[in-house]
């Protein structure tokens, strides 16, 4: 069946360093691709999503990056910040599958 | 916003439990994920204007209902100790996966 898969499950920078999670997805009539936050004991929440018709989607320190030949998307966090440690879950939404989710520590 | 309640509870295996979502003002679709410790959403099944629109790999046990007033129930029965997780509902103005999820904080299920 459609799956998504998400590496690195967990993932350590330094303050100011770049985070880079990777996706890959196996239904090829997924075209809508978001990216949710989730901090401890709080609800999942949209932080940047991309459509196929875009290779990539620039907002302030996050952009996503789309291959839909490859059939992988990216998220990439530059600049990061203690506030930016969470999980992050990706999903390739047209079977609303979610990633297993990276939890990003950002060290000060 | 979104609004689920309870926040949390705690049953007996065997036990039946219903769990209620309130959406956000204004969209048709509801979605239910299951969410176990350390894990990503699990699609439970999603609803749109009151119909089933799209199931994931979960028994009949789950089951679930959508009323005019955007609020939305999800029942399971004969609840098992590995029903124990996170439950969230999601809405979204549009059907099936192409728009953003609103989450509502969940519901915390314990069972025993």
């Amino acid at each position: 069946g459609e799956n998504v898969e998400q590496h690195p499950s967990t993932l350590s920078v330094q303050e100011g360093d770049s985070a880079v999670i990777k996706c890959t997805y196996s239904d090829s009539a997924s075209n809508y691709f978001p990216w949710y936050k989730q901090e401890l004991g709080k609800r999942p929440q949209l932080i940047i999503d991309i459509r196929s018709n875009v290779g990539e989607k620039k907002d302030q320190r996050i952009a996503v990056t789309l291959n839909k030949t490859a059939k992988h998307f990216s998220l990439h966090i530059t600049e990061t910040q203690p506030e930016d440690s969470a999980v992050y879950f990706c999903a390739a939404t047209d079977k609303l599958i979610f990633g297993t989710g990276t939890r990003l520590q950002v060290f000060p | 916003g979104v609004t689920q309640s309870p926040t949390h509870l705690i049953k007996t295996r065997g036990q039946q439990v219903t769990l209620r979502c309130s959406s956000q003002s204004g969209h048709n679709t509801v979605s239910w994920y299951q969410q176990a410790l350390g894990q990503g959403p699990q699609f439970i099944f999603q609803y749109y204007r009151e119909e089933e629109n799209g199931r994931g790999n979960f028994p009949p046990r789950f089951s679930g209902l959508q009323f005019p007033n955007d609020s939305s129930e999800l029942n399971v029965n004969a609840l098992e100790l590995d029903d124990s997780a996170l439950y969230l509902c999601a809405s979204s103005p549009t059907a099936g996966g192409q728009d953003t999820q609103y989450f509502g904080p969940g519901t915390r299920l314990t069972v025993l």
